[in-house]
């Protein structure tokens, strides 16, 4: 079974540009996790989907950030404009619904490096 | 709001000696538990979790948790390490039935030959 896919995997870009990361759930699973990783501040929730809808954004950063999911297959986070404090790693991630089937599966991580 | 606390950073264990990783959990309701393995340039890995069924949960590579409702915490542990255990480890909550996982801080586990 395909996981969570994320893309791009690496990405350097010059502060002021505007970045894209991209997210496929796992078929299937109706919520969908934006977190981002850092050494300082840990692994932080974002945002997060249920059915394509934006459940909860209090944890996007600025209104720099934005994220949309326009289908069940694909979710987008993007960074406009981009400041090397944005420099992270983004993960993607994707559940079923609360219950015992509930557990978050990741993707690889997007690595953004602003300069 | 539900929240972990994981103790300790980084924790230094010898190959072939007893793991144990701590978290310490605050849920206002019945929680479901979860702890993560971060390898290298890797994403998240589910090691084991709890969800109000027995209080021991098994994981994968020889993990194992207990749930302590009296102590509030959900300690991973392993009776031997092994120099592949190297990597991040995270504990987790969320309320059950409630839709967000919130994670601790991460601990850093070190394998010394």
């Amino acid at each position: 079974d395909a996981g969570v896919i994320q893309s791009p995997r690496h990405e350097v870009t010059e502060m002021g540009q505007e970045v894209t990361l991209r997210c496929k759930p796992i078929s299937g699973h109706d919520y969908l996790f934006w977190y981002r990783q850092t050494m300082m501040r840990g692994l932080e929730l974002l945002i997060y989907f249920n059915n394509n809808v934006p459940i909860d954004d209090s944890g996007m950063p600025e209104d720099r950030f934005s994220a949309k999911m326009p289908n069940a297959s694909f979710s987008t986070l993007k960074i406009q404009p981009s400041e090397p404090r944005d420099s992270a790693v983004y993960f993607c991630a994707s559940s079923f619904p609360p219950g015992q089937r509930h557990t978050i599966y990741f993707g690889e991580g997007s690595w953004l490096t602003v300069v | 709001a539900q929240s972990v606390t994981q103790l300790g950073s980084h924790v230094s264990v010898s190959e072939g000696a007893l793991v144990l990783l701590r978290c310490n959990y605050s849920s206002s309701v019945p929680p479901y538990l979860f702890w993560y393995v971060q390898y290298p340039n890797q994403g998240l890995q589910l090691l084991l979790k709890y969800t109000s069924a027995a209080t021991l949960v098994k994981g994968i590579n020889g993990f194992e948790a207990e749930f302590k409702k009296s102590e509030t915490s959900f300690h991973l542990t392993k009776p031997s390490a092994h120099m592949s255990d190297a990597a991040e480890y995270f504990c987790a909550v969320s309320d059950s039935g409630y839709d967000k996982i919130i994670f601790g801080k991460g601990t850093r586990l070190h394998i010394l030959p």
